[in-house]
């Protein structure tokens, strides 16, 4: 079946710090890849997304590679601020779907100053 | 353009009563979604609307929940009757075509059973 599996939380990093959460999914056939981030008292965002394989979404300084060889959609920071904390969710849309997103747990990030 | 919005945004309620949580999408947006999280799990699917029909409804748990989305504006989610396992966080989306557009959250309700 498809699902999504990210590294578990909680993460504590200091600011500027580099920040790396794991994100590997399983799917038939070449899914959509995104990353939605969640700040405290809000909804989803949509933080970065990539459609096929090779692909690289960046947004506010996060990035993330669709890897199809490994599987894998890794966010990544180079220097993370306290205003980053939050919790993250790596989701996967299955190529001729009706829309319906398939989301990871969420990894919850807190940046210390 | 105003964003999806959700209402209430808590609600505690006891065992056996009955709650329903409103969605209103971004305007235009045809396809509205419903997700819930239960404590420390994943995001999971429940609904999804097409306008005013019901094009997806594989991920509803059990016939004590009842969506509705009459106009194809807002929709609803009836919860009747509530059971301790339903406590979690719905969240709605929208988007404004179907399949790979993005879809937008709104900030979810947190409901919690007693």
């Amino acid at each position: 079946g498809n699902s999504v599996t990210q590294m578990e939380g909680p993460v504590t990093l200091s600011e500027e710090a580099f920040l790396t959460i794991n994100c590997t999914y399983t799917a038939t056939g070449y899914p959509s890849l995104f990353w939605y981030v969640q700040y405290p008292g809000e909804g989803l965002q949509l933080l970065l997304k990539a459609t096929k394989a090779d692909d690289k979404g960046s947004n506010k300084g996060f990035e993330a590679t669709y890897r199809k060889e490994t599987t894998s959609f890794h966010l990544e920071k180079g220097s993370v601020q306290v205003s980053d904390s939050a919790v993250y969710f790596c989701a996967l849309l299955r190529r001729g779907s009706q829309g319906n997103l398939i989301f990871g747990k969420g990894t919850k990030l807190s940046v210390k100053p | 353009e105003a964003g999806v919005t959700q209402f209430p945004s808590h609600s505690v309620i006891e065992k056996g009563q009955t709650v329903t949580l409103r969605c209103d999408p971004i305007s235009g947006h045809d396809n509205l979604y419903w997700y819930r999280r239960v404590m420390g799990k994943e995001i999971k699917f429940l609904l999804h609307f097409v306008k005013e029909s019901k094009q997806d409804e594989s991920g509803m748990p059990n016939n004590r929940f009842l969506a509705e989305r009459t106009g194809g504006t807002y929709s609803t989610l009836k919860v009747q009757p509530a059971e301790l396992e339903d406590s979690g966080v719905y969240f709605c989306a929208s988007s404004r075509d179907t399949s790979q557009e993005t879809q937008y959250f709104g900030p979810g309700t947190r409901l919690l059973v007693l």
